[in-house]
C-alpha cells in the first residue's frame, strides 16, 4: 500500500541555518505530495504541493521537488526563522482514491 | 484558501459520557469530510471517511459504534466519541475537499479538537 517515510526529530538548528527535511513514499500510480505544517497549538495547514514529476513547490521561503525516480519529496530552506519552529508532514494523495496518507511528522525547533 | 472550522477546540468529560465534535466548512461545500485523530508526537490516524448523505467509511481498527459520525449536509460533519474513556482522550482533526474545486488534491484542515476524559 501508499506510505510515506520521513526523517524523525526533534531537528534543531539555529536561526538562518539551511534546512532539509528528508521524505520518500511509496505509491502505485501517480501521486500527488504533499508538505504540511503544524504550528504549536493549531491545526495543519498546506506549505506546498507537487501533482507530478519534477514538479517544484514552494512557499514562505520553503521548497521541494518532486523526485519520481528516488521516490522522493525533500523539504529544502535557505535560511530558517524562528518562526519556521513546527512539526512538518509529508503527505500523498493517491489518484485512485481520496485518501491522504501522512508521514509521521518531523518537529523542526529553531533556535535564535 | 478555504476555512474549516471544528468545535468545540477543547472538551473535558467524566467517563461513560459522550462528546460531540462540529466540522463544518464555511466558505465552500464539502461532499467528503474526513477525521483524524493525533496522539502526541504521532502522525496523524485516519478514522474514517464521511460522505455527505451516506454512511461513514471507517478504517480498519476504528470502532463505528464508538466513534459515531454524520455527514448531514455539505457544510457540517459530526463525530461523536460515544462512553468515551480516558484512553480516547486525544487531539482529532477534520479535514474537508472543496467539491468545487474537483480533484486538486488539497484538503483543507479544521484547527483540531482536544478531547480530555477524566
Amino acid at each position: 500500500g501508499n506510505s510515506v517515510t520521513q526523517m524523525e526529530g526533534p531537528v534543531t538548528l539555529s536561526e538562518e541555518a539551511f534546512l532539509t527535511i528528508n521524505c520518500t513514499y511509496t505509491a502505485t500510480g501517480y501521486p500527488s505530495l504533499f508538505w504540511y505544517v503544524q504550528y504549536p497549538g493549531e491545526g495543519l495547514q498546506l506549505l506546498l504541493k507537487a501533482t507530478k514529476a519534477d514538479d517544484k513547490g514552494s512557499n514562505k521561503g520553503f521548497e521541494a521537488t518532486y523526485r519520481k525516480e528516488t521516490t522522493s519529496f525533500h523539504l529544502e530552506k535557505g535560511s530558517v526563522q524562528v518562526s519556521d519552529s513546527a512539526v512538518y508532514f509529508c503527505a500523498l494523495t493517491s489518484n485512485r482514491d481520496d485518501k491522504i496518507i501522512f508521514g509521521k511528522g518531523t518537529r523542526l525547533h529553531i533556535l535564535p | 484558501g478555504a476555512v474549516v472550522s471544528q468545535h468545540p477546540s477543547w472538551v473535558i468529560c467524566k467517563s461513560g459520557t459522550s462528546v460531540k465534535i462540529e466540522c463544518r466548512s464555511l466558505d465552500f461545500q464539502a461532499t467528503t469530510m474526513f477525521w483524524y485523530r493525533q496522539f502526541p508526537k504521532q502522525s496523524l490516524m485516519l478514522m474514517a471517511t464521511s460522505n455527505e448523505g451516506s454512511k461513514a467509511t471507517y478504517e480498519q481498527g476504528v470502532e463505528k459504534d464508538k466513534f459515531l459520525i454524520n455527514h448531514a449536509s455539505l457544510t457540517l460533519s459530526t463525530l461523536t466519541v460515544t462512553s468515551a474513556h480516558p484512553e480516547d482522550s486525544s487531539f482529532y482533526i477534520c479535514s474537508a475537499r472543496d467539491r468545487g474545486n474537483l480533484y486538486t488534491g488539497e484538503l483543507f484542515f479544521g484547527e483540531g479538537s482536544r478531547l480530555t476524559v477524566l
